[in-house]
């Protein structure tokens, strides 16, 4: 149980381009989703959390209009890299959270690589 | 301000052996601990976690972790190491105690290198 599918696994596209990452709790309800950007060995650095329903809270230095979150329905939060750049390139990674319990654990997608060239 | 160290970069086992990967926290209030353990290229999986009660608590694959509070630590621990447990490993702890948003605090993360 507990199953986050993340897609594109890879991606690879031009400079300018815009490209959307879809994360989907597969058998639960997701009521918040976290999005993270990890860099090579390196530790993940939480982008912005979304609620079902509602806008996303993003963190500190992270820009909302280059990073668009969605979160419309409690199965589904997407991530668009709006014209994206080279500096943008880097393993990006959803979880989801079910319950509204602080104590239950975020379950994780497997991860997308973009690279822009 | 909630934060999680693990202090070491690498650990390298033999196999067979016991292992133990660190990790200590500080936060207010009572700490709600993590382990994931992330394979190349993927996504983190949900190993253990801490919430309340006994203080040694088991996981997935035979790993157990045990919470120490006067030591504000989280150790990870697994009596006899596999080749196929190399892999990164992240201690988190949950922050913004009170709030909506359930963030968690990572750690740097370990590598554990497993020698067969």
């Amino acid at each position: 149980g507990a199953v986050v599918s993340q897609h594109p696994s890879w991606v690879i596209c031009k400079s300018g381009t815009s490209v959307k990452i879809e994360c989907r709790s597969l058998d639960f309800q997701a009521t918040t989703m976290f999005w993270y950007r990890q860099f090579p060995k390196q530790s993940l650095m939480l982008m912005a959390t979304s609620n079902e329903g509602s806008k996303a809270t993003y963190e500190q230095g992270v820009e909302k209009d280059k990073f668009l979150i969605n979160h419309a329905s409690l199965t589904l939060s997407t991530l668009t890299v709006t014209s994206a750049h080279p500096e943008d390139s880097s393993f990006y990674i959803c979880s989801a959270k079910g319950g509204r319990g602080s104590n239950q654990p975020q379950h994780f997608g497997d991860g997308t690589r973009l690279s822009i060239l | 301000a909630q934060s999680v160290a693990q202090p070491e970069d690498q650990v390298n086992v033999a196999e067979g052996n016991p292992l133990t990967v660190k990790c200590t926290y500080s936060v207010s209030g009572n700490p709600y601990l993590f382990w994931y353990v992330q394979y190349p290229n993927r996504g983190l999986q949900f190993l253990l976690k801490y919430i309340t009660g006994d203080n040694l608590v088991k996981g997935s694959y035979g790993f157990e972790a045990e919470f120490n509070k006067s030591q504000t630590s989280f150790h990870l621990k697994k009596p006899s190491a596999l080749v196929s447990d190399s892999a990164l490993y992240f201690c988190a702890v949950r922050g913004d105690y009170g709030g909506a948003t359930n963030k968690l605090i990572f750690g740097t993360g370990t590598l554990l290198a497993v020698q067969p």
